[in-house]
């Protein structure tokens, strides 16, 4: 089973929905992340957070805003989200950011469809 | 830059066969990392090995194995008398520490079916 849990696991919204994806970790770990991942092509980073600070932003559409409110909790706030944001994202965690080179810890995913 | 280039898209092959999953690797920095992930269908990426680039010893951990030519730069995977539970996407990753900022780069992945 994997360390990182993310809920939901699906989750259907129209465009002027707002809803959140959470994501968890006991780990201990420092630096969270999140990553959207379309069919069949690799993850692409979207949000980093080192100890609950936000490090990266890698030009993300406002209309996806991240929040840590603690060292163990990664949320993902959506509102106004397009069609073609309908992706797996997904959720990782690391023992810490700078200088990090170890592995990262992958949640299962949510998976999200926009009407 | 960096780029990760996995050329098999799809590869199948049946229960018991050997199979290895090739990645090609480009960066300008000196010290890097390389990892392969496991995606099986319920979506988690699951991590599978780390290499940096100072340690070219090939790995062997059960029925996997790495093997790591930075001549080539190329950082192949093989499973050995493969298994239907090793039907996954495969995804190989870069990690360069002077230029990515710990960002980790990966290549388009590689679907691995095993048929019984």
């Amino acid at each position: 089973d994997t360390e990182v849990t993310q809920t939901p696991k699906h989750l259907v919204m129209g465009m002027t929905n707002k809803k959140s994806l959470k994501c968890e970790q006991h780990m201990g770990h420092r630096a969270m992340y999140w990553y959207k991942q379309k069919a069949k092509k690799p993850p692409e980073l979207m949000f980093v957070y080192s100890y609950e600070k936000l490090s990266i932003n890698e030009s993300v559409p406002s209309r996806f805003s991240p929040e840590c409110p603690n060292s163990s909790l990664l949320n993902l706030h959506l509102h106004a989200l397009q069609p073609e944001d309908s992706a797996l994202y997904l959720c990782a965690s690391s023992r810490d950011w700078l200088g990090n080179t170890g592995e990262l810890f992958f949640g299962e995913g949510s998976r999200l469809t926009v009407l | 830059a960096q780029k990760v280039t996995q050329a098999q898209t799809e590869i199948s092959v049946v229960e018991k066969e050997d199979v290895t999953l090739d990645c090609v690797y480009e960066t300008r920095d000196t010290t890097y990392y390389l990892f392969w992930y496991k995606q099986p269908p319920s979506g988690e990426l699951v991590f599978l090995i780390r290499r940096n680039s100072f340690d070219e010893q090939n790995e062997i951990s059960g029925r996997y194995s790495w093997n790591f030519q930075k001549s080539t730069s190329s950082f192949n995977f093989t499973i050995t008398a493969s298994q239907v539970v090793d039907s996954a996407v495969y995804f190989c990753a870069l990690e360069g520490k002077e230029t990515s900022g710990s960002r980790l780069t990966f290549g388009e992945g590689t679907q691995l079916t095993v048929n019984p």
